[in-house]
């Protein structure tokens, strides 16, 4: 297993343009994050899902949007890039217990370094 | 309001040195305490989860505790591959999600 992979790992964007970030899980995860990472600071959620078609903001979601048509998929989207959004990003996945609940080990994928100027 | 600090933000170690890392929380209904080892320019990696106070749980050279406030994980005879950052993270709230705390980076020198 691959485990989640993130694309791609770094990218420079221009202020007010858009990307999407990637994310995949081979582990048939049903749970998936979104985390943002500044220097010195905790990792923040901006975004997770329960499951295909199921979305939920976290604590961080403006100036993002997220979906999740596949099992597998979790892409992360920026629009209107702001400096603000300079930060290391994160995708998670885990699996849920047998009452539907997350399970509490959230493996991670290794980053996209992101960088608006 | 939920939070967790961590200290100290740094810490500088002779291999062989033992020592703790702290972590304090304020959480409504804790629901679960984490510990994660993040090495540079990757993803974190889990370590532990703690349940309640009292709880006490093992890998290698680290064992990481629990009481109603803190929990500390406690580094015995650290080698420089220790060397990381160790995040600690709560779930708790109306929720539920992962909390986290900034971190303390460890750096082992032989």
């Amino acid at each position: 297993n691959a485990g989640v992979t993130q694309t791609p790992k770094f990218r420079i964007l221009k202020i007010g343009q858009s990307m999407t970030l990637q994310c995949t899980q081979d582990m048939n995860h049903n749970y998936m994050y979104w985390y943002r990472q500044d220097p010195g600071m905790g990792l923040k959620l901006i975004y997770y899902s329960v499951g295909a078609g199921i979305t939920d903001k976290g604590e961080v979601p403006n100036g993002y949007n997220v979906s999740r048509s596949t099992t597998e998929d979790f892409p992360l989207r920026l629009e209107l890039a702001a400096p603000s959004q300079t930060s290391v990003y994160f995708c998670a996945s885990s699996y849920p217990t047998d009452r539907g609940v997350p399970t509490d080990t959230q493996y991670f994928g290794p980053g996209t370094r992101l960088t608006v100027l | 309001e939920d939070q967790v600090t961590q200290s100290p933000e740094a810490l500088r170690l002779q291999e062989g040195e033992s020592s703790s890392l702290n972590c304090s929380y304020t959480v409504s209904g804790l629901r679960g305490l984490f510990w994660y080892r993040q090495d540079p320019g990757k993803g974190p990696e889990f370590l532990f989860t703690l349940y309640s106070a009292g709880e006490e749980k093992e890998k290698e050279r680290l064992k990481a505790t629990l009481t109603k406030k803190e929990s500390f994980l406690h580094i015995t005879a650290p080698k420089p591959e220790d060397s990381a950052t160790y995040l600690c993270a709560v779930r708790g709230g109306s929720q539920g999600n992962l909390i986290f705390g900034k971190g303390t980076k460890l750096s082992v020198k032989p």
